[in-house]
């Protein structure tokens, strides 16, 4: 079993839709989860971190844990044609040394 | 200019040839990351390090070799290339903990899109 499982999609919504995107774990050390967003031909990009349980806004997007359930979600609202990329979670273990895991993302197309 | 840079940014080479990618970074942070990436598979760590004198092995070290020649220089480099090194390279940084961001985010260059015939 991955330590961290993401449905690689692909996910396709018209414009304007809420997309839903989510991560699963296994691993209860993890502390702080972050999406990255990653344009076709790009290296990724953060776009939100959490630090254990609870919701950050941040205009359009929200990213919400759930650390009893260990399950991460990144929500966007009226998405746009832009927002079309590759969004990977990851999620990080400060303690007991080195450990960032990222999930193999998921696609999403956002259609005009 | 970019902070994370890589070069090549494309490569195609042949199976037994040795080849060097290199990561250049303006960030000024301490710790470099080499990750691949292959659709379905996610980003998997090759190797690591948090200071010039520290190299750790990642997840996937086999086949691969690297060197910190300086801070801001990082290069990953397969010995005898085989076709299921065939994937793109990802180089990142980051800042560590200790500083103002605690998430030791890292920031990744551009890549490197590496084909093994």
């Amino acid at each position: 079993q991955k330590e961290v499982e993401q449905d690689p999609g692909p996910l396709s919504v018209p414009e304007g839709a809420i997309v839903s995107l989510n991560c699963t774990y296994s691993n209860s050390a993890f502390q702080y989860f972050m999406w990255y967003r990653q344009y076709s031909r790009k290296g990724p990009e953060l776009l939100m971190y959490t630090y254990s349980s609870g919701n950050k806004e941040d205009g359009r997007f929200t990213a919400q844990v759930d650390k009893s359930s260990k399950y991460i979600s990144l929500f966007i609202r009226d998405s746009q044609p832009s927002d079309s990329a590759t969004y990977l979670c990851a999620m990080s273990a400060l303690t007991g040394g080195f450990k960032t895991i990222f999930g193999a993302g998921t696609r999403l197309f956002v259609k005009a | 200019d970019a902070d994370v840079t890589q070069t090549p940014r494309n490569r195609i080479t042949k199976t037994g040839k040795r080849i060097m990618l290199e990561c250049s970074q303006t960030k000024g942070h301490d710790r470099m990351y080499w990750y691949r990436q292959d659709p379905g598979l996610g980003l998997r760590l090759i190797y690591y390090s948090f200071d010039v004198k520290d190299i750790n092995k990642g997840e996937i070290s086999d086949g691969y070799s690297v060197s910190r020649q300086a801070q801001a220089k990082f290069s990953l480099s397969l010995e005898s290339a085989i076709p299921n090194q065939t994937a793109l390279y990802f180089c990142a940084t980051s800042a560590g903990t200790s500083g103002s961001d605690s998430t030791d985010t890292q920031y990744f260059g551009p890549g490197t899109r590496l084909t093994v015939l």
